[in-house]
């Protein structure tokens, strides 16, 4: 029940296409959902946050969707740039700074020229 | 946005010996800090929770007296691998939570370890 699946596993996308990663989880008290980048050799960076209260967050380039009663969530990545060439995570944890996160398996996004 | 850092950034160590890793939160006090490992191409693997102040809470599987944790101020916790051994090599990444019981986890740069 603690688990959150990601899908792909990894992503090829030409410049200036959307890629799409869906992630669903099972735990119906998880109510925070974030999305992390990381790059090689570096620790993940938070790029976008939801609470199941509103249905779409866009930030910049990004923007999470998400279907409570799906209990799914996916990260769109509009007008891609090599530079978002990434291992992308999406996690979920309950309220309150104690608690755990809970990741995803990662995509590996690569963005073509 | 709050800064994680930690140090070092990698240590390569003979086989028996035990190594330290820092993690600091740089502009903020964090009374709960994380630490994971993470392998190639893998996600990340929670090794165990530290609360400032009191003894860290560690995931099944992972063995306390191997990876000793300290969490002695707001802003700093360690993470001592002892007798380290090829296996442990990996990256070892912290997060720290923002007070307040606020959601957000920043992390840190990472650190990768090499046993030989």
């Amino acid at each position: 029940q603690q688990q959150v699946k990601q899908s792909p596993q990894s992503l090829i996308v030409q410049k200036g296409g959307i890629p799409i990663i869906n992630c669903a989880y099972e735990n119906t008290a998880f109510d925070y959902f974030p999305w992390y980048q990381q790059f090689p050799g570096k620790g993940p960076a938070l790029l976008i946050a939801i609470r199941p209260d509103v249905s779409e967050k866009k930030e910049g380039r990004f923007t999470i969707s998400f279907n409570k009663s799906a209990k799914q969530f996916s990260l769109h990545i509009m007008d891609s740039q090599p530079g978002d060439s990434a291992t992308y995570f999406c996690a979920a944890k309950t309220l309150g700074g104690n608690e755990k996160l809970t990741f995803g398996t990662g995509t590996r996004l690569t963005i073509i020229p | 946005g709050a800064v994680v850092s930690q140090h070092p950034s990698w240590v390569i160590c003979k086989s028996g010996t035990s190594v330290k890793i820092e993690c600091r939160s740089l502009d903020f006090q964090a009374t709960t800090m994380f630490w994971y490992r993470q392998f190639p191409k893998q996600s990340l693997m929670l090794m165990a929770t530290s609360n400032e102040g009191s003894k860290a809470t560690y995931e099944q599987g992972v063995e306390k007296d191997k990876f000793l944790i300290n969490h002695a101020s707001l802003t700093l916790s360690t993470l001592t691998v002892t007798s380290a051994h090829p296996e442990d090599s990996s990256f070892y990444i912290c997060s720290a939570s923002t007070p307040g019981g606020q959601e957000t986890q920043y992390f840190g740069p990472g650190t990768r370890l090499l046993v030989l």
